[in-house]
C-alpha cells in the first residue's frame, strides 16, 4: 500500500528550464511534507519542507506546492541547474513522532 | 561535525547467511532510523530506536532486527538472507524524532547471491 506515490520515474530538462517533480498522497492525516535530494552513491539529503497549514513554502531556487484538496504537492526549481540532476524523494509523516514514509522517487537529469 | 557513517559501504552474502549492518549517528542525535531502498520502491522504512528502545516499526518480516546501544550506536540484522533482501540499507539520525529533518549515511549496498 503505497501511501505516497511519485508517479514519474525519471524527468529529462533543459538547463535553466523550470524543473517540476510530483508528488501525490493518500493519507488526508498526513500534517508535514519534505523533499530530499539524492545522489549516486551518498544518502539523501534534506531539501524543502512544507507544513499541512500551508500551500507554498520557497528556499531560493526551490518551491514546493500543497494542493491538500486533490492531495499533490510540487517541487519547482527555477531555473535548472546540472548539478540538480539526482533522485528525488518526496516523504510525509502523519503525527508527531510518526516515521517519514517516501515515495519511489524521481531522477531528474538536467541537460546543459 | 562528523556526519552518519555507516559500515560496511559494501557486502555480498550467500542466501540463508545473516548480516549485521552498523550505523554511527550525528553526535548528539539520539534517534536512529532505518530504510531500506530498492529500484521502484523507494524508501521503505524498517525500524526506528531512540534511548536504545524501538520506536516505529515498519511492515518487514521478523528477519529484520535492530537494536540500538547507550552511546546512541544502532545495529541492524537480517538473518536467513533471502534473493529480495538485495538492496541499499538506509540508516538516518536526528535529535529527537524521525519526523524532524533526517540525516542520512551513504548506506550499505548488500547483495545476496
Amino acid at each position: 500500500d503505497q501511501q505516497v506515490k511519485q508517479n514519474s520515474p525519471s524527468l529529462s530538462v533543459q538547463e535553466g528550464r523550470i524543473s517540476i517533480l510530483n508528488c501525490d498522497y493518500t493519507n488526508s492525516m498526513f500534517d508535514y511534507f519534505l523533499w530530499y535530494k539524492k545522489y549516486p552513491a551518498e544518502g539523501p539529503t534534506f531539501l524543502i519542507s512544507i507544513s499541512s497549514i500551508k500551500d507554498k513554502n520557497e528556499d531560493g531556487r526551490f518551491t514546493v506546492f500543497l494542493n491538500k484538496s486533490a492531495k499533490h504537492l510540487s517541487l519547482h526549481i527555477v531555473p535548472s541547474q546540472p548539478g540538480d540532476s539526482a533522485v528525488y524523494f518526496c516523504a510525509a509523516r502523519y503525527n508527531q513522532g510518526g516515521k517519514l514514509i517516501f515515495g519511489q522517487g524521481t531522477e531528474l537529469s538536467v541537460k546543459p | 561535525k562528523a556526519g552518519v557513517t555507516q559500515t560496511p559501504r559494501y557486502l555480498i552474502k550467500t542466501r540463508g547467511q545473516q548480516v549485521t549492518l552498523s550505523c554511527s549517528p550525528i553526535s548528539g542525535h539520539r534517534s536512529v532510523s532505518w530504510y531500506q531502498q530498492t529500484p521502484g520502491q523507494g524508501l521503505q522504512f524498517l525500524f526506528e530506536y531512540f534511548s536504545e528502545t524501538q520506536r516505529n516499526k515498519g511492515n518487514f518480516p521478523g528477519r529484520f532486527s535492530g537494536r540500538q546501544f547507550s552511546n546512541s550506536r544502532s545495529e541492524m540484522n537480517v538473518s536467513t538472507l533471502e534473493l529480495g533482501d538485495s538492496a541499499l540499507y538506509l540508516c538516518a539520525s536526528s535529535l529527537v524524532s524521525t519526523n524532524e529533518k533526517l540525516f542520512f549515511g551513504s548506506g550499505t549496498q548488500l547483495s545476496v547471491l
